[in-house]
């Protein structure tokens, strides 16, 4: 199964509303990745959170991480119709050996103008 | 900063042909990994290359899939014979270092009839 799971698998919300999405893993990790994807495009990313940081902003972004509960959340601020995507987190486990992200399955996020 | 270029974006092949998709990662991307995103499994990883070499493949589903890097800049994923259980979007990410965030491509969506 994924490592990291979102929840909700989907939001629907007001333009102007903020917008808050939960990824929960299983493993220590190094740190903790947030990507958007677009319909019909690649995955972008967002924000990254290592193991020993519990909060980042960046613009409207702000992600938390709780290693102890193995959670991070991902809020975004005065949501905009352009905001509409899917969001994944992907998390950098600490027993694999190289470099293997493993993305959650994401949570669809609409925005209604 | 052309990013990540995969082609073709779209292919539309009978079974048992064979499939090429082709990926040319961002120039100093020393990391090169292949996805693939379906809505029954999410985003799995099947192979990663560092400096050309495959460091992982297995998360490659089968013998008919293979992977080749001969150079930096260039990197195929074949499928052969094809199946219509390998209809998926199929993803090529690149990454400069270990762990840094992923540069993903637009996709190929691949249709297997």
């Amino acid at each position: 199964s994924q490592q990291g799971e979102e929840d909700p698998q989907a939001l629907s919300i007001q333009e102007g509303e903020n917008a808050t999405m939960n990824c929960s893993y299983k493993t220590s990790i190094n740190n903790l990745q947030w990507y958007r994807q677009n319909s019909g495009r690649g995955l972008v990313h967002l924000i990254l959170i290592r193991s020993n940081e519990r909060e980042k902003h960046s613009g409207r972004l702000r992600v938390t991480l709780d290693t102890s509960k193995k959670s991070s959340s991902l809020l975004i601020t005065a949501s905009r119709a352009a905001d509409t995507a899917s969001y994944f987190c992907a998390t950098d486990a600490k027993e694999t050996s190289g470099s293997r992200l493993t993305f959650g399955e994401g949570t669809q996020l609409t925005v209604n103008p | 900063d052309a990013g990540v270029i995969q082609s073709p974006r779209h292919e539309v092949t009978e079974m048992g042909q064979e499939v090429t998709l082709r990926c040319k990662p961002i120039s100093g991307h020393d990391y090169l990994f292949w996805y693939r995103q379906t809505m029954m499994r999410g985003l799995e990883l099947l192979i990663y290359f560092n400096n050309n070499v495959p460091i992982d493949d297995s998360g490659m589903p089968e013998d008919r899939f293979s992977a080749k890097m001969p150079n930096a800049s260039f990197s195929t994923l074949k499928i052969q014979p094809s199946e219509p259980r390998d209809s998926a979007v199929y993803f090529c990410a690149t990454g400069p270092s270990y762990n840094s965030p992923l540069h993903f491509g637009n996709g190929t969506r691949l249709t297997v009839t």
